[in-house]
């Protein structure tokens, strides 16, 4: 069965800081990963995708990197904002289907 | 932001009720999900639809039942609401873009059956 997994559960940080979450998961034939962030009471918007072929992708404050081989991802949040509070779900896709792999996601709270 | 609409927001019913929660999008998606998400938990798939007279069941086993008639329209019906109903529902569409499938949400409808 395809899973995703995050770490960590939750997680504070101190505005300004950085922080890394991580997504480890089972899809396979892998296609893609992305990065969703998902505020309080509101769906979740993409961040970034990764495909196979991809190592490292930046969108602004956020980079996120992909290893296919030990079918693991991260993103690295930079200069953390109070903004960037939020939940933060890996999702991956198989190849060949619509029907994409939700992970827990990690709940970030920035402190001021 | 996305083109991807949910009404309403917020509901509180009573037990027993019929209730339709609306999702519309602008897009031309041919492929729509319905979500159940509880606080600080992950998204469960409890429908889906390829496309018009399209559905299937997710996931998740709901009491829920869904309809396709148009495109753009993906409504999610319970016929008799319980408290166990009680969640977050998200509505997304998806189109394939360079790279993969993308998923656009909308902001949820927040349901609560007392």
């Amino acid at each position: 069965k395809n899973q995703v997994e995050q770490s960590p559960q939750s997680l504070i940080i101190l505005e300004g800081k950085n922080c890394t979450l991580q997504c480890n998961y089972t899809v396979s034939p892998f296609s893609n990963l992305r990065w969703y962030k998902q505020d309080t009471g509101r769906g979740p918007v993409s961040l970034t995708i990764m495909t196979f072929s991809e190592n490292t992708k930046s969108n602004g404050r956020y980079t996120a990197t992909l290893d296919a081989d030990t079918k693991q991802s991260s993103l690295h949040i930079t200069a953390s904002q109070l903004s960037d509070s939020a939940s933060y779900i890996c999702v991956v896709s198989e190849r060949g289907s619509y029907i994409p792999t939700f992970g827990r996601g990690t709940s970030l709270i920035v402190h001021p | 932001e996305a083109d991807i609409y949910q009404t309403p927001r917020y509901l509180v019913i009573g037990t027993g009720k019929k209730i339709t929660l609306e999702c519309s999008q602008t897009m031309g998606h041919d492929k729509m999900y319905w979500y159940q998400q509880d606080p600080g938990m992950e998204l469960h798939l409890i429908h889906y639809s390829y496309g018009v007279n399209s559905t299937e069941k997710g996931d998740l086993s709901s009491e829920s039942t869904v309809s396709r008639i148009r495109t753009e329209h993906f409504p999610l019906t319970l016929e008799s609401a319980r408290p166990s109903h009680t969640s977050q529902y998200l509505c997304a569409s998806s189109e394939r873009s360079k790279g993969g499938i993308e998923a656009f949400f909308g902001q949820g409808t927040r349901l609560t059956v007392v």
